[in-house]
């Protein structure tokens, strides 16, 4: 069984500039998480998709940050414009039962806003 | 709001046993879950403890204590690979639905 993939793994962008990230769950899994780590800090949180609908996005840190599950399948995750503080690592997660259960983590996709 | 508060890094020695602690603050508490994630790694689930009392998957074991808000995870029989960052982290189940997370805990592992 695959795990949770994103796309891409790296990505080094100027500030200004758009960035869309992808993840691709585990079939089957409904939840969805993204989670952001910005150097030296904990994981936080950001949204949660149950199928194509967000549950709670109250980790968004502002509108520049988009994201969307068409179809409850993969999601992504755009920054629109990038700033500098956008950088760190964005990980997705799914899980089928919900948290309790364990969220499956993708290897996280690394940005950075120079 | 929620916080999680554990040691920023322990080192510990091939073959031993380790304690990594956690303390919370949180409302609306379900429930304490532990990550391990190697550098550049993703986050890997390790346990859960929804109620009181220890968990034990294999080598690892985890505790939670609602009255003291406080849990720990316990290595067994430690290995170079268990190297790597721990993090507790709270699943409220409440108005954030997602994991609150600690700042992790680096583990290091001496021959």
């Amino acid at each position: 069984e695959a795990g949770v993939t994103q796309f891409p793994s790296h990505s080094v962008i100027e500030k200004g500039q758009t960035v869309t990230l992808r993840c691709d769950p585990i079939s089957g899994h409904d939840n969805l998480y993204w989670y952001r780590r910005v150097m030296g800090k904990e994981i936080k949180f950001l949204l949660h998709f149950v199928k194509e609908s967000k549950q709670d996005e109250s980790g968004m840190p502002n509108n520049r940050f988009l994201a969307e599950r068409t179809g409850g399948t993969y999601s992504t995750l755009k920054v629109q414009p990038a700033e500098l503080e956008d950088s760190g690592v964005y990980f997705c997660a799914s899980s089928q039962v919900g948290l309790a259960g364990g969220a499956f983590f993708g290897q996280g996709t690394r940005l950075t806003v120079v | 709001g929620q916080s999680l508060e554990q040691p920023s890094e322990v080192t510990a020695v091939e073959g031993a046993i380790v304690q990594i602690n956690c303390t919370y603050q949180t409302s609306g508490f379900y429930g304490l879950s532990w990550y391990q994630q190697h550098d550049g790694g993703a986050p890997t689930f390790l346990s859960y403890n929804g109620l009181d009392g220890l968990e034990e998957t294999g080598r690892f074991s985890s505790f939670l204590s609602r009255s003291d808000s406080y849990g720990y995870l316990l290595l067994q029989e430690l290995q170079m690979k268990d190297s790597a960052s721990y993090f507790c982290a709270d699943y409220s189940g409440g108005g954030a639905d997602g994991l609150t997370f600690g700042k992790g805990t680096h583990l290091i592992i001496q021959p």
